[in-house]
């Protein structure tokens, strides 16, 4: 059974910093592309970032690019999202998601992590 | 404001067909397929159709993709109340992921 678990997230001050990790099983994690996507309170989701399977292709949202860094251990079987000069509209549920069935589709969920940037 | 562009809410009873619209543009939908995901409430998204018109295993074939140009569509055929959740429409575009702005289903 495949499985992500996302964890990591918390209550940080605007300008701090956070790492979420992502750990997979139930699938070869090293063959495949992963994502990050967040959902704002009350809102629509948000692609943050995309990884290859080897991490030599990385994209990220204009609204996160420069402050956040996405990586992967294959060793690991995990994925992780580096969040610095954390802002408020940065406050959102994080989810990582893999691309197994084919690229670009979201097949496989965490169940995200709350992540909330607040004085 | 999303790239792409769904209406924010649609409706329907028992049994009936809904359809959902996704607009977007020649570097998005134009140019790469595009999937589908359902969200109940509380609940992390679920693929529903990926590649314009393919379905995961275990999706019933109630629900259905299409594509044409720019846009897309999602057709829920024999409505049922547990299909009553969010759905949104998602594509690659311009080397970063993009999503519609969502459309909650209500069955009535």
């Amino acid at each position: 059974e495949v499985q992500l678990v996302e964890s990591g997230g918390g209550l940080v001050e605007p300008g701090g910093s956070l790492r979420l990790s992502c750990a997979a099983s139930g699938f070869t994690f090293s063959s495949y592309a992963m994502n990050w996507v967040r959902q704002a309170p009350g809102k629509g989701l948000e692609w943050v970032s995309s990884l290859s399977s080897s991490g030599s292709s990385i994209f990220y949202a204009d609204s996160v690019k420069g402050r956040f860094t996405i990586s992967r251990d294959n060793a690991r079987n995990s994925l992780y999202l580096q969040m610095n000069s954390l802002r408020a509209e940065d406050t959102a549920v994080y989810y990582c998601a893999s691309e197994v069935i084919a690229d670009t589709a979201y097949d496989y969920w965490g169940q995200g992590t709350l992540v909330t940037v607040s004085s | 404001q999303s790239v792409l562009t769904q209406p924010p809410s649609a409706s329907g009873t028992p049994g009936q067909t809904v359809t959902i619209s996704c607009s977007g543009s020649s570097s998005n939908i134009g140019s790469n397929t595009v999937n589908w995901y359902q969200q109940l409430p509380g609940t992390a998204p679920k693929l529903l159709i990926y590649n314009n018109n393919q379905r995961p295993s275990g999706v019933p074939d109630r629900f259905s993709g299409s594509k044409s140009g720019t846009s897309a569509s999602l057709a829920i055929s024999g409505l049922q109340s547990e299909d009553e959740a969010d759905y949104y429409c998602a594509a690659w575009g311009g080397k970063r992921g993009v999503f519609g702005g969502g459309t909650k289903l209500t069955v009535l």
